[in-house]
């Protein structure tokens, strides 16, 4: 029972162009949202937030969009940079006893071309 | 420099064996995680402790077992009850309970042969 779906196993995109990242989720007390960033050979990186009281959280280049309606999140990226190139993750919390009780969705190859 | 020491990287394993998996951490955070990923799909949640002597029980506990004896180490034990075990661990930690704002480390890979 995946609760945290990544429907897109990877994307393309072109230098200087929006990165659009998907993310829907179906447990309704999920209430907090993160993106993690992943390199090969290296273990997850912290990438941005967003708590369920909000609709949009943004941090530099990086926005993600809470819809929570449809369960959905995204997760955007302007410009993208050859340097974004990574895999990206969306998990989720129901936060109570320990946010860091984290569902992971599967993962989005993102490659951003020169 | 702080951050998360996970060792060995690779780790092959005769089946019927346990093998343990170290963590330290000198982040000085209090809670501590274990995730598992295998190909094509997210980490997924084995134990986690948010305070030293305590520890509870993840998505996928089973076949695992863990200590938090001091707050710098968690490691995980990985028994020969666990029917799977060939996969990429992660170790992470947080500064409490209170945030999904984890600091992993760099994994260790498991292979049973």
């Amino acid at each position: 029972d995946q609760q945290v779906k990544q429907n897109s196993p990877s994307l393309s995109v072109q230098e200087g162009r929006i990165s659009i990242l998907n993310c829907d989720y179906t447990n309704s007390m999920f209430d907090y949202f993160l993106w993690y960033k992943k390199y090969p050979a290296e273990g997850p990186t912290f990438l941005i937030s967003i708590s369920s009281i909000k609709d949009k959280n943004e941090d530099g280049r990086f926005t993600v969009f809470l819809n929570k309606s449809a369960k959905h999140l995204s997760l955007h990226i302007v410009p993208s940079q050859p340097g974004d190139s990574a895999v990206y993750f969306c998990a989720a919390s129901a936060g109570g006893t320990s946010y860091g009780k984290l569902t992971f969705g599967q993962g989005t190859i993102l490659t951003v071309h020169p | 420099d702080g951050g998360i020491t996970q060792s060995p990287k690779y780790l092959f394993r005769k089946e019927g064996q346990n093998v343990t998996l170290s963590c330290e951490q000198n982040l000085n955070h209090d809670a501590m995680y274990w995730y598992r990923q295998d190909p094509g799909q997210g980490l997924r949640l084995i134990y986690y402790s948010q305070i030293v002597n305590d520890f509870q029980k993840g998505d996928i506990a089973e076949g695992y077992s863990v200590s938090r004896e001091k707050k710098e180490s968690f490691p995980l034990t990985v028994t020969s009850a666990q029917k799977n075990p060939t996969a990429f661990y992660l170790c992470a930690s947080s500064k409490g309970r209170n945030t999904g704002e984890l600091f992993f480390g760099e994994g260790s890979r498991l292979t049973v042969l």
